[in-house]
């Protein structure tokens, strides 16, 4: 059984459009989270919710707006897409917040902004 | 600025090999965290050390943390063609808040030739 799945896993899409990224997780955590992996392999941290309620904005542009209707569930919404935006997007999950927690990823969604 | 830099940043060895992968950071932390990514997929936990530990053993890894020299090394024994992947470092502390912030590194490419 999957943790944490994301879809879709490859997304290829144009300037300007707005998208999304769904994520569930089946591990009855209570935070989850979202990474951002760039070319260069760096990933950091764009948003982390805990029972449903905002934790970490890490300076994301507002164009990105997550939501989470239950603490199974962190969804990411794009707007206006950009090519920087091209990407690998990770969700995450643990129990608890990140002092002495594992935080479990999913297999990422990669984006491609044309 | 980045918090944790593995180093090398890629590793090639032969089968059989031990490999040793570093990281160092910044500030001081909670807990290190090492996490592994094959291609194209999601990032997988193995082992964290907290602050208060210098050694941790799990399996064919062996972790070291030095807090004096904000430091922590990855030894991987007896290495394996199946150990090839990206390997990252990541540092955990208190940001104000219960809840923390995990920070990644660059990460080590680390592929074993059969």
């Amino acid at each position: 059984d999957t943790a944490v799945s994301q879809t879709p896993k490859y997304l290829v899409t144009q300037m300007g459009n707005d998208k999304s990224i769904k994520c569930e997780q089946n591990l009855g955590h209570d935070t989850m989270y979202w990474y951002k992996q760039d070319s260069k392999k760096f990933l950091k941290i764009m948003f982390s919710y805990n029972n449903k309620e905002l934790i970490i904005n890490e300076t994301v542009p507002n164009r990105f707006s997550p939501k989470s209707p239950d603490k199974a569930h962190l969804n990411l919404h794009i707007n206006s897409l950009e090519l920087g935006d091209s990407a690998v997007y990770f969700c995450a999950s643990s129990q608890g917040g990140l002092l002495g927690n594992t935080i479990y990823f999913g297999e990422g969604s990669w984006l491609t902004v044309v | 600025s980045q918090q944790g830099e593995e180093d090398p940043q890629a590793l090639s060895i032969q089968e059989g090999e031990n490999a040793t992968m570093n990281c160092s950071y910044k500030t001081s932390i909670n807990n290190l965290q090492w996490y592994r990514q094959n291609s194209g997929r999601g990032l997988v936990h193995l082992i964290l050390i907290r602050s208060n530990e210098r050694e941790k053993h799990s399996g064919r890894l062996r972790v070291t943390l030095d807090t004096s020299k904000k430091s922590s090394s990855l030894l991987i024994t007896a290495s394996r063609a199946a150990d090839t992947a990206s390997y990252f470092c990541a540092t955990a502390y208190n940001r104000g808040t219960s809840y923390g912030k995990l920070t990644f590194g660059q990460g080590t490419i680390l592929t074993v030739h059969p």
